[in-house]
């Protein structure tokens, strides 16, 4: 079935590095475009920016430029968020979650990740 | 930016009773292209309504859409217990899309 299985929980310091991957399976990968969407404890949704899976072009949203990178490995089916120089205010549940269409972007979100919780604390 | 406006925060109805929920947008939502989610707690979002009014798959007809511009509702007609969740509204039809801040839908 289609489905998107990321990695596992992330326990980080401040300063430090994360990757977190998302595995798509089930549908042809570079034909949907990717979305990455971040949910603080507690707190409402919010949406990080997107990735062209053909061309892997990455769209950045207001507030998530600079240590935000998305990237892929179409062998692998595979979407990757990249943040550097952690912060604790970058606690939070990080889910990557598929267009419903195709490509272009800008579209409802159909197949999401069961969630990455990533905790910055010293 | 366009801000969605959800309302009321909270609400708290009964298993059987209909359910009303508002998404308000700051600016005219183009196209339609507004989508309803619906969370659990621990658990990803899940889509229920894109285009304003399209059902995604496998989702039951007791919830509609409707909606244009910067008026937009989530109708729940008879509430099942596995409908208690938050809900949240979401436009796409900009370059910088956003979500509502979520409506509680709680057993009474």
């Amino acid at each position: 079935q289609v489905q998107l299985v990321q990695s596992g929980s992330e326990l980080k310091k401040p300063g430090a590095s994360v990757k977190v991957s998302c595995k798509a399976s089930g549908y042809t990968f570079t034909s949907y475009a990717m979305n990455w969407v971040r949910q603080a404890p507690g707190q409402g949704l919010e949406w990080m920016g997107w990735i062209n899976t053909n061309t892997g072009n990455p769209t950045y949203a207001q507030g998530f430029t600079g240590r935000f990178v998305f990237s892929l490995d179409t062998s692998v089916s595979t979407a990757y968020l990249q943040i550097s120089s952690l912060k604790a205010e970058d606690t939070a549940v990080y889910y990557c979650a598929r267009d419903v269409a195709s490509n272009s972007g800008y579209d409802a979100f159909d197949i999401w990740g069961q969630g990455t919780m990533v905790t910055v604390s010293s | 930016e366009i801000v969605l406006t959800q309302s009321p925060g909270t609400l708290s109805l009964s298993p059987g009773e209909r359910a009303t929920l508002s998404c308000r947008a700051s600016q005219s939502v183009s196209s339609s292209y507004l989508a309803w989610y619906q969370q659990k707690p621990g658990q990803a979002p899940r889509l229920l309504i894109y285009g304003a009014s399209s059902r995604a798959t496998g989702i039951p007809d007791r919830f509609s859409g409707s909606g244009s511009g910067t008026d937009f509702t989530l109708t729940i007609s008879r509430l099942e217990p596995e409908d208690f969740a938050v809900y949240y509204c979401q436009q796409y039809g900009s370059s910088r899309i956003t979500f509502g801040q979520g409506t509680r839908l709680e057993i009474k």
